[in-house]
């Protein structure tokens, strides 16, 4: 257990579908990441949220729209997917942002969760 | 963007026998993390290594950070089925933490 639960742990959705990742920190962080992983690709940065704020937007697609309520708790809304977007969607959280704190700041991921769009 | 590169991408071996992965930079970095990710799981840190030259040491692995601070590797010994996953290596670059693609490792008992 790391500390960061994420659901589902699995999701097929087709290219119309409105779906919500649910990432959840039980760590008292105050930093809060979504990465996607495919296949034979770095982990690929996607947002950072500090104390609830955005502070990092990776040029990702507007299909995909985080939400931050409070420090504990991360959500990546996804609509009108498409198939390239099948990836693992990995949800971290470190202490600090590592904007702000110390280089060697670590983060704690979640499982992941899993998605297929069709 | 600072590149990190991995070697080899996939490695499989035998229970019992002694492997090194390697992660390499064109630039010089102040730190370096090494994570272990599991199928199913997400990256766990394994290490941090800070000083040019360091070596660090965590029960059968063995950590190096290159004396002119731009690569890193990792020795395992005496390789266990419980080993297999992906080692990735990542810095912190300008407030993102930028991984590696990745070394494969799967031992075979």
């Amino acid at each position: 257990e790391t500390g960061v639960t994420q659901t589902p742990r699995h999701l097929v959705m087709g290219m119309t579908n409105k779906k919500s990742l649910k990432c959840e920190q039980h760590l008292g962080h105050n930093a809060m990441y979504w990465y996607k992983q495919s296949a034979k690709k770095p982990l690929e940065l996607m947002f950072v949220y500090s104390l609830e704020e955005r502070v990092e937007n990776n040029s990702v697609p507007s299909r995909f729209s985080p939400e931050c309520p409070n420090s504990s708790h991360l959500f990546l809304h996804l609509h009108t997917l498409q198939p390239e977007d099948s990836a693992l969607y990995l949800c971290a959280s470190s202490q600090e942002s590592l904007f702000v704190a110390h280089s060697n700041e670590k983060l704690f991921f979640g499982s992941g969760t899993q998605l297929s769009v069709l | 963007t600072q590149l990190l590169e991995q070697s080899p991408q996939f490695l499989s071996i035998q229970e019992g026998e002694n492997l090194t992965v390697y992660c390499n930079s064109s630039s010089v970095f102040s730190s370096l993390q090494w994570y272990r990710q599991e199928p199913g799981e997400g990256p766990v840190l394994l290490v941090t290594v800070v000083t040019g030259g360091e070596v660090k040491k965590l029960k059968r692995l063995t950590f190096q950070f290159g004396d002119a601070r731009k690569d890193s590797s990792l020795h395992i010994t005496a390789a266990q089925t419980g080993d297999t996953g992906l080692y990735l290596c990542a810095l912190n670059q300008g407030g993102k933490l930028i991984f590696g693609q990745g070394t494969e490792l799967s031992v075979k008992p």
